[in-house]
């Protein structure tokens, strides 16, 4: 089956700064790439997503890039605020599908005002 | 939020007693999952619901069970066998046609006195 992992699980930066959190995954059937952010004690919320036709998607200061050679997508927070800090999670599926998600483990995001 | 609704939010349970988890959503999704979170940890798979009276066990599934007889709903039993229930417990639903997107309810935090 599919494994997600992510790098790193703490991550802390100065606000303003830039902030990067890195996923690889080894299905190379997944095509369908999400990253959620969940604040502490709330749901995840889905903040931007790639599917694998696409290298690159942006989003004011949210950006996501995929390599699907190597398999690996990263998240880019460029401009942090302190409201950026959260946990934030990717995840691998097949897009179309009531297939399984496969998350990666997390990375707790501070932004040091 | 995204039609999908839990019910409790807080939930206490004596030791040795079954409870169920309540999800319903009203976005006409297919596919339907539930989800266990621990501190500090990231997602995982307990059960999923590709279509109604149709389910697969998740990574977690021992000492939970769920039933799917409407499309609607999606409920989890946490059962006796469960040895360690404490957690947020998260059921999220999915298009599987013309879109990608898990939508997530707003959990449910079981403890178990």
């Amino acid at each position: 089956g599919e494994n997600v992992e992510q790098h790193p699980s703490t991550l802390s930066v100065q606000e303003g700064d830039s902030a990067v959190i890195k996923c690889t995954y080894s299905d190379s059937a997944s095509n369908y790439f999400p990253w959620y952010k969940q604040e502490l004690g709330k749901r995840p919320q889905l903040i931007i997503d790639i599917r694998s036709n696409v290298g690159e998607k942006k989003d004011q200061r949210i950006a996501v890039t995929l390599n699907k050679t190597a398999k690996h997508f990263s998240l880019h927070i460029t401009e942090t605020q302190p409201e950026d800090s959260a946990v934030y999670f990717c995840a691998a599926s097949i897009s179309n599908t009531g297939n399984q998600f496969y998350f990666g483990t997390g990375t707790s995001l501070t932004v040091i005002p | 939020d995204g039609g999908i609704t839990q019910s409790p939010k807080y939930l206490f349970r004596k030791e040795g007693q079954n409870v169920t988890l309540s999800c319903e959503q009203n976005l006409n999704h297919d596919a339907m999952y539930w989800y266990r979170q621990d501190p500090g940890q990231g997602l995982r798979l307990i059960y999923y619901s590709q279509i109604v009276n149709d389910f697969q066990k998740g990574d977690i599934a021992e000492g939970y069970s769920v039933s799917r007889e409407k499309k609607e709903s999606f409920p989890l039993t946490v059962t006796s066998a469960q040895k360690n229930p404490t957690a947020f417990y998260l059921c999220a639903s999915r298009g599987t046609s013309g879109g990608n997107e898990q939508f997530f309810g707003p959990g449910t935090r079981l403890t178990v006195l």
